[in-house]
């Protein structure tokens, strides 16, 4: 079985400061992991997948995340963000075809 | 674009009510899943299904039941609703390794 651990409930920044949302995670085969974000009143959407290659993936909203094997760690970041980065960050990680959530990650962007 | 979308956006019944919770997408999709998400907790997985008429119980099935006749279809059924299955929930199909999420129906039993 595998378990996923976001450190934080709520992250509160202010625009165009750089923010990470940390994810960490535990399992007993190889996984694949995921961030996903949920916008007020919306479903999730997909913002970037670590499937294999390279650790450092980039996804959508200029977001990327870094999988480090040795701290199982697939932290978020963002150099710059912006008030419409406002939502709710899930990180996953995914053995076989299912998909352990994380218990979700608030992000406040203040002006 | 892969589309996911569920029947309801919201939805009040009532405590012993059977409740049908529609899920449908349009990708040809094999694998179907029902979560709901209450705060705090994340996304739980209800059940799942990999193929029409197959089922598989996820982390909290207790009180709900799924039908799959079709493809594109994946139905969640509350079989006798209660205070505390009100939560969001959310359909997903999946494609290429990530999950393709609905916009979810809130549901509110009282």
């Amino acid at each position: 079985a595998q378990s996923v651990t976001q450190l934080d409930s709520q992250v509160p920044v202010f625009e165009e400061a750089p923010v990470e949302l940390r994810c960490n995670y535990s399992s007993s085969v190889s996984v694949y992991l995921f961030w996903y974000v949920q916008y007020p009143n919306q479903g999730l959407q997909l913002l970037l997948k670590y499937l294999s290659g390279s650790t450092l993936v980039k996804g959508i909203n200029g977001f990327e995340a870094e999988f480090n094997k040795s701290q199982t760690s697939f932290h978020l970041r963002k150099p710059s963000v912006h008030i419409s980065d406002t939502a709710e960050y899930f990180c996953a990680v995914r053995a076989g075809n299912m998909l352990t959530f994380g218990g979700g990650t608030r992000l406040m962007v203040k002006p | 674009d892969v589309k996911v979308t569920q029947s309801s956006r919201y939805l009040v019944k009532r405590t012993g009510e059977k409740v049908f919770l529609e899920c449908v997408q349009d990708m040809d999709h094999e694998n179907m899943f029902w979560y709901r998400q209450d705060p705090g907790l994340g996304l739980r997985l209800i059940y799942f299904s990999y193929d029409v008429k197959m089922k598989e119980k996820g982390d909290i099935p207790e009180g709900y039941s799924v039908s799959r006749e079709k493809k594109e279809r994946f139905s969640l059924i509350l079989e006798s609703a209660s205070t505390n299955q009100t939560s969001m929930y959310l359909c997903a199909s999946t494609h290429s390794g990530g999950q393709y999420f609905g916009p979810g129906t809130r549901l509110t039993v009282t």
